[in-house]
């Protein structure tokens, strides 16, 4: 099956800080969403992102599908962006989301 | 409205125990997920609900049994479960191919 790998696995961030997650694909995908789970195991939808970019706020996303890879950035980042952020994709003809690997980014004051 | 909601949020059950885990969602998904979540890890994949129809089993033991009753119900009977059974339990929905959408999970404890 597809693999998904993210990076890096930690990261620790003074707040006001920027950062890039990234998340790589070992095969073509159908679609690309960013997740942020919270200290209460809550998957919210950051992005939904095949291909091209999008901002929302302090986050943006990027997707470069023929390289696969995909990147998210936080900009400015608050203690409130503490979390594991997941990227998961569809691949193939299979309603089948696979999650990446995680990134746990913590931000201190 | 993007909501999915999963009944219970936590759930203590001994290893003899029958319990069901319930989800819902009225945005016209016509497909649902089960995924299991460990400590420090991603959600891994347990079932696909396509149309009402069970299309993805990743080999999960027959002590967890899926039940699609209708188009916005998704259950999860839980039977004889082990302690290594105790996980977060995610409920999704799609729109065929689309934006997932999940629930806030059920925190299950197997004693």
């Amino acid at each position: 099956g597809i693999q998904v790998e993210q990076s890096p696995p930690d990261l620790i961030l003074q707040e006001g800080a920027n950062s890039t997650l990234r998340c790589n694909f070992s095969d073509s995908v159908n679609n690309l969403q960013w997740f942020h789970q919270n200290p209460w195991g809550q998957l919210i939808n950051l992005f939904y992102i095949p291909s091209g970019t999008k901002q929302n706020g302090r986050l943006s996303a990027t997707t470069v599908a023929t390289e696969r890879y995909s990147l998210l950035y936080i900009s400015s980042s608050q203690t409130t962006d503490s979390g594991v952020y997941f990227c998961a994709v569809l691949a193939g003809g299979y309603q089948k989301v696979t999650f990446g690997t995680g990134t746990k980014l913590q931000v201190i004051p | 409205d993007t909501e999915v909601t999963q009944t219970p949020k936590h759930l203590v059950m001994g290893m003899t125990n029958k319990k069901s885990l319930k989800c819902e969602q009225h945005m016209g998904h016509r497909a649902m997920y089960w995924y299991k979540q460990k400590a420090k890890k991603p959600p891994e994949l347990m079932f696909v609900y396509s149309y009402e129809k069970l299309s993805i089993n990743e080999s999960v033991p027959s002590r967890f049994s899926p039940e699609c009753p209708n188009s916005s119900l998704l259950n999860l009977h839980l039977h004889a479960l082990q302690p290594e059974d105790s996980a977060l339990y995610l409920c999704a929905s799609a729109l065929g191919g689309g934006e997932a959408f999940f629930g806030q999970g059920t925190r299950l404890t197997v004693v």
